[in-house]
């Protein structure tokens, strides 16, 4: 079965760091583009980035760019948001899909985990 | 960056009833365009791909048209289950650089 995992939730204080992660099964992870969305709690999906695990290619939201790090571990099939200092802003559920080339669309998402930032 | 916005915000309607969703892109996105459904604690789900194809497993009564800005998602018989967030998501560039709208809210009414 193809699939995403992701890490569990997280309970962080303001200035904290984080690295969530993603794994892929059942497929050629180093294959296909793995994106990172943001729904913070009653709103909707952003896109914050992409990597390709094969040569960890890595491409950034304009919004996102230099607020978070997107990394691969191919040896492991998984991939990894990360956060240096995290703001209660930061307070969402943060999805890992994966892009399909051939459909331009993610096929498969993760389950989701929820970041909560507070003092 | 292109910007999707969709339309309208919110759309109630009966079981039975058509729902005509829309999608426009601030410049063209050719047919790269696809539509995820999303019900409350889930992830998204794949609906339609490269404007008007169906992802596997999805019902023939969804269905989506257009290309260039304007793109329009269709379901032409609401079943219960059909109550949720739809979001449109363009892809541009490669590398790509994606971008969701901001999602309708379909209710029962």
């Amino acid at each position: 079965e193809v699939q995403l995992v992701q890490s569990g939730a997280e309970v962080k204080k303001p200035g904290e760091s984080l690295k969530i992660s993603c794994k892929g099964s059942g497929y050629s992870f180093t294959s296909y583009w793995i994106g990172w969305v943001r729904q913070m709690p009653g709103k909707g999906l952003e896109w914050m980035g992409i990597i390709y695990p094969g040569d960890s290619d890595t491409r950034y939201s304009p919004s996102f760019q230099g607020q978070v790090t997107i990394s691969a571990d191919k040896s492991i099939s998984t991939a990894y948001l990360q956060w240096s200092s995290l703001k209660a802003s930061d307070t969402a559920m943060y999805y890992c899909a994966r892009l399909r080339k051939a459909l331009d669309a993610f096929d498969i998402w993760g389950q989701g985990t929820m970041v909560t930032v507070s003092s | 960056e292109i910007v999707l916005t969709q339309s309208p915000a919110t759309l109630s309607l009966s079981p039975g009833e058509r729902a005509t969703l829309s999608c426009r892109a601030s410049q063209s996105v050719s047919s790269y365009l696809a539509w995820y459904q999303q019900k409350p604690g889930q992830a998204p789900r794949l609906l339609i791909y490269d404007a008007s194809n169906r992802a596997t497993g999805i019902p023939a009564r969804f269905s989506g048209s257009g290309s260039g800005t304007d793109f329009t998602l269709t379901i032409s018989s609401l079943e219960p289950e059909d109550f949720a967030v739809y979001y449109c998501q363009q892809r541009s560039n490669w590398p790509p650089e994606v971008t969701f709208g901001q999602g309708t809210r379909l209710e029962i009414k």
